[in-house]
């Protein structure tokens, strides 16, 4: 399967620092992204999507200024959690997919903020 | 919009017994069915996976099984293995977006 790649894979911050995730995929292309967020023993909450060349579609109750995501290339997408609070703390997954193609997942990063 | 749903939320076997997890799925326009397995701490990563049009695949003691009318769709493990214990997930797609079940903790009792 294809390679995700997803850094830090775990931080630690001050409430009110911004932090940014990066994901990677690292053996192909592809032209929709997904970030997730995870709570303990939950599944997965869709937080946006982005498609090649287009701004993300943020799912509702996301808010996109404080969870600004950057589809940077096909092979790279940021998520950048601004002015992080406690309640932001939680696993963040990358996932990336080709149309009608499955879904290959990052590693994750766990955010903690103090 | 697609709901899935999934079943058991927990699951313990004996190892080298069967595990069967249960999805069922709500718009006929999905298409795809994949299963993930998530390890503590760690990203889901594909196991198999299963399109509308075959009834049932098979990769090794994984199956999966697919039943369009009735919109449910399964994964079975057989002969299972301490190793196999994880969070596993279902999920739906339409080709665009991906719709995950609640997910499944298995754990298998040596």
């Amino acid at each position: 399967g294809a390679v995700v790649s997803q850094h830090p894979s775990r931080v630690i911050c001050k409430s009110g620092t911004s932090v940014k995730i990066e994901c990677r995929s690292l053996d192909f292309q592809a032209t929709t992204m997904f970030w997730y967020r995870q709570f303990p023993k939950k599944s997965l909450m869709l937080m946006a999507t982005s498609n090649e060349g287009s701004k993300a579609t943020y799912e509702q109750g996301v808010e996109k200024d404080k969870f600004l995501i950057n589809h940077a290339s096909l092979t790279l997408s940021t998520l950048t959690v601004t002015s992080a609070h406690p309640e932001d703390s939680s696993f963040y997954i990358c996932g990336y997919s080709y149309p009608g193609d499955t879904q290959y997942f990052g590693p994750g990063t766990r955010l903690t903020v103090l | 919009g697609e709901n899935v749903e999934q079943h058991p939320s927990t699951l313990s076997v004996q190892e080298g017994d069967s595990a069967v997890i249960k999805c069922t799925y709500s718009d006929s326009a999905s298409n795809y069915f994949p299963w993930y397995k998530q390890e503590l701490g760690k990203g889901p990563q594909l196991i198999i996976d299963i399109r509308s049009n075959v009834g049932e695949k098979k990769d090794q003691r994984i199956a999966v099984t697919l039943n369009k009318t009735a919109k449910h769709f399964s994964l079975h493990i057989t002969e299972t293995q301490p190793e196999d214990s994880a969070v596993y997930f279902c999920a739906a797609s339409n080709g665009n977006q991906f719709y995950f079940g609640t997910g499944t903790s298995l754990t298998v009792i040596p």
